[in-house]
């Protein structure tokens, strides 16, 4: 069964410095949303795009942050400058049309982004 | 304004017993609504889903939710639960209005421990 994988699983960085989290979606997909999910809090919508632009993004999606496609399979989440609070599970997820009717967001397994 | 609430934030029940974790929603627009399961140190995974038809659905493992619209709910029933069904269950809703990319909003989370 095809599925969203998420590289690194861990990553571990210095306040201030700059981190890509890499996701490859399921390959027929053309919706790629970053969610993430600070430890014990509950999932929080960050961001999601089509066509090669962003679609919608949430108010924590701030200018320190970027997403990008830079080629026909991965997906990117960019933070420019890191903070402490950043620190949280990344999950990357892809659809197919989100008004089609058998519709769902597929889940990568998440990177643990921990900013020290 | 479109949210999702989750009750319960612990759920405690023996093996063998009944269990339902409560989700209601608030919206003026459709809806597709989902459970999603994730486990301990693991990403998310979809338990079952409500896209339209019929109200109540189910999941492989012995899971249903029905669509309550009148009472915007969508709460997830077990009759008989078992050890391994301890993890933490998440409501997610994805409203539907013009130029919606499906982006999910998820509630806070139920953490079901089943005890033996």
């Amino acid at each position: 069964e095809p599925e969203v994988t998420q590289t690194p699983s861990h990553q571990v960085t210095q306040m201030g410095q700059e981190v890509i989290l890499r996701c490859v979606p399921i390959s027929n997909h053309l919706y790629f949303y970053w969610y993430r999910q600070i430890l014990g809090q509950k999932v929080e919508f960050l961001v999601s795009f089509y066509n090669n632009e962003i679609s919608e993004k949430s108010e924590i999606f701030d200018d320190q942050f970027s997403v990008e496609r830079p080629d026909g399979s991965n997906f990117t989440l960019k933070i420019r400058s890191t903070k402490l609070e950043d620190s949280a599970m990344y999950f990357c997820a892809s659809s197919e049309n989100p008004t089609g009717l058998n519709y769902e967001q597929y889940f990568g397994p998440g990177t643990r982004l921990t900013v020290t | 304004a479109q949210s999702v609430t989750q009750l319960d934030s612990q759920v405690p029940v023996f093996e063998e017993a009944p269990v339902e974790l409560r989700c209601n929603y608030s919206s003026s627009v459709s809806v597709y609504l989902f459970w999603y399961v994730q486990y301990p140190n693991q990403g998310l995974q979809l338990l079952l889903k409500y896209l339209s038809g019929s109200t109540l659905v189910e999941s492989i493992n012995g899971f249903e939710a029905e669509f309550n619209k009148s009472q915007t709910s969508f709460h997830l029933r077990k009759p008989s639960v078992h050890i391994s069904d301890t993890a933490e269950y998440f409501c997610a809703v994805s409203f539907h209005y013009g130029g919606s990319q499906g982006n999910l909003i998820f509630g806070k989370g139920t953490k079901l421990s089943v005890k033996p």
